[in-house]
């Protein structure tokens, strides 16, 4: 089975300093997703890109995808407090379940 | 407005209780999902359901079974709980499956005594 996992379990930046959370998956895949999970509530999507893309932004959020190096990584820019959270990545290959990571935790400090 | 809900929120039952987690949702979404959360483990498949009455197991099914009568509900039911069945549960919907976007409910805490 496929195996997805972000490759730092925390990072912490101070706010309006720029973090990146990187993703390393083990089999072939047909698109990537990043969640975001705040403190007591569900999973929220916050960017997908499918295995013929490169780059995909989303205001602040930039996400890269290398299918040479199964990898992909999430960056946030001008971090806000309100981006802590935990951050994961998600596989989907043809079959119709996403892999989901442990996740990383960002922490952003005043 | 595009919503998940899961009932309960918080749960406390003994070991050997049955325990019933419902979950709606109000997008006519196809596909829903159930998974469970532990820390160091992160997302887990228990269920996935494709429509009314057509479910098929995840990851992780055993000691749980589900039921979907109606497209906007799909409930989670643990017969005879047992402790390491204590989770963060959470409901999640999909108009398709595999790259679709997953929508998730706030989870259910669930403590098995």
């Amino acid at each position: 089975s496929q195996l997805a996992e972000e490759n730092s379990w925390a990072l912490s930046v101070h706010e309006g300093e720029s973090v990146t959370v990187n993703c390393s998956y083990k089999t072939s895949i047909t698109a990537l997703q990043w969640y975001r999970q705040k403190s007591g509530k569900g999973p929220a999507q916050l960017i997908l890109i499918r295995s013929n893309e490169r780059e995909k932004r989303n205001g602040r959020l930039r996400a890269t995808l290398d299918t040479s190096s199964q990898s992909s990584s999430l960056s946030i820019t001008a971090t806000r407090c309100e981006d802590t959270a935990v951050y994961f990545c998600a596989t989907s290959s043809a079959g119709n379940k996403l892999t989901f990571g442990i996740g990383t935790r960002v922490l952003v400090r005043p | 407005d595009m919503k998940v809900t899961q009932m309960p929120r918080y749960l406390i039952k003994r070991m050997g209780e049955n325990v019933l987690l419902e979950c709606g949702q109000d997008m006519s979404h196809e596909t829903m999902y159930w998974y469970r959360q532990d820390p160091g483990l992160g997302l887990q498949l228990i269920y996935i359901s494709y429509d009314v009455d057509s479910n098929s197991e995840g990851d992780i099914p055993k000691g749980y079974r589900v039921s979907r009568k109606k497209r906007e509900h799909f409930s989670l039911i643990l017969d005879s709980a047992k402790t390491n069945q204590t989770s963060v549960y959470f409901c999640a919907s999909s108009l398709g499956t595999g790259t679709d976007t997953q929508y998730f409910g706030p989870g259910t805490r669930l403590l098995v005594l």
